[in-house]
């Protein structure tokens, strides 16, 4: 079964300071991976998605992802943080198969960023 | 349309009420989810379309919740005799197809409140 564990359910940068979010993901066959964001009393928005093209993943608003088989990882970077970033973030793996197919979200990471 | 559409954005009812919430997808995209978002339980997948078709409804958490899909198109979630533990945030998503690395685009959600 695919799941994914996001590390830190609370994470607090400084603007201008890079951002690291940190997920897990379990699957038994090559993962389909995405980064979602929900900035308050909005909907989830695509950052980026993985697609095995390549391993690092560039997406929207400065953010990207490295894929790394050998460590089951999907972090997700941003080189400076803006007060704008401040949100919660979704890792989510693509389950499929069989009469299945759907998203599998981790608990989040809630973003602040300090002035 | 534009995005996905969720009616309504807003909803409180007594408990033992039956509401209706009503997701209109993205035009072309076959495939449909629906999830739920709660403090304390992230977000949990309800049930997935495609097409009129649910393969998938393991996420229901009772008989008390149903959903439909007519046309292909426009999905109606039926909670009856709502309760308290029912209040939640209900997503609504879809994809172009349900293919591996399609993404799904999701709509504001009905923010249900039972009273």
């Amino acid at each position: 079964a695919q799941s994914v564990t996001q590390l830190d359910s609370h994470v607090s940068v400084s603007e201008g300071t890079p951002v690291l979010l940190r997920c897990n993901y379990s699957s038994s066959y090559s993962p389909s991976l995405f980064w979602y964001v929900q900035h308050p009393n909005k909907g989830l928005q695509l950052l980026l998605k993985y697609t095995s093209a390549a391993t690092l993943v560039k997406g929207i608003n400065g953010f990207e992802a490295e894929f790394k088989k050998s460590e089951t990882s999907f972090h997700l970077t941003k080189p400076s943080a803006h007060m704008s970033d401040a949100a919660e973030y979704f890792c989510v793996v693509r389950t499929y198969g069989g009469a299945t197919n759907k998203l599998i979200f981790g608990t989040g990471t809630l973003l602040a960023v300090q002035p | 349309g534009a995005g996905v559409s969720q009616s309504p954005s807003n909803k409180v009812t007594e408990k033992g009420k039956d509401v209706e919430l009503r997701c209109d997808p993205i035009s072309g995209h076959t495939a449909l989810y629906w999830y739920r978002q709660s403090l304390g339980q992230g977000l949990e997948f309800l049930i997935y379309f495609q097409g009129n078709s649910a393969p998938d409804k393991s996420g229901l958490p009772s008989d008390r919740f149903s959903a439909e899909r007519t046309g292909g198109s426009v999905s109606t979630l039926t909670i009856q005799r709502t309760q308290q533990e029912d209040s939640a945030v209900y997503l609504c998503a879809s994809s172009l197809r349900q293919g591996v690395n399609t993404e799904a685009f999701f709509g504001q959600g009905t923010r249900l409140t039972v009273v």
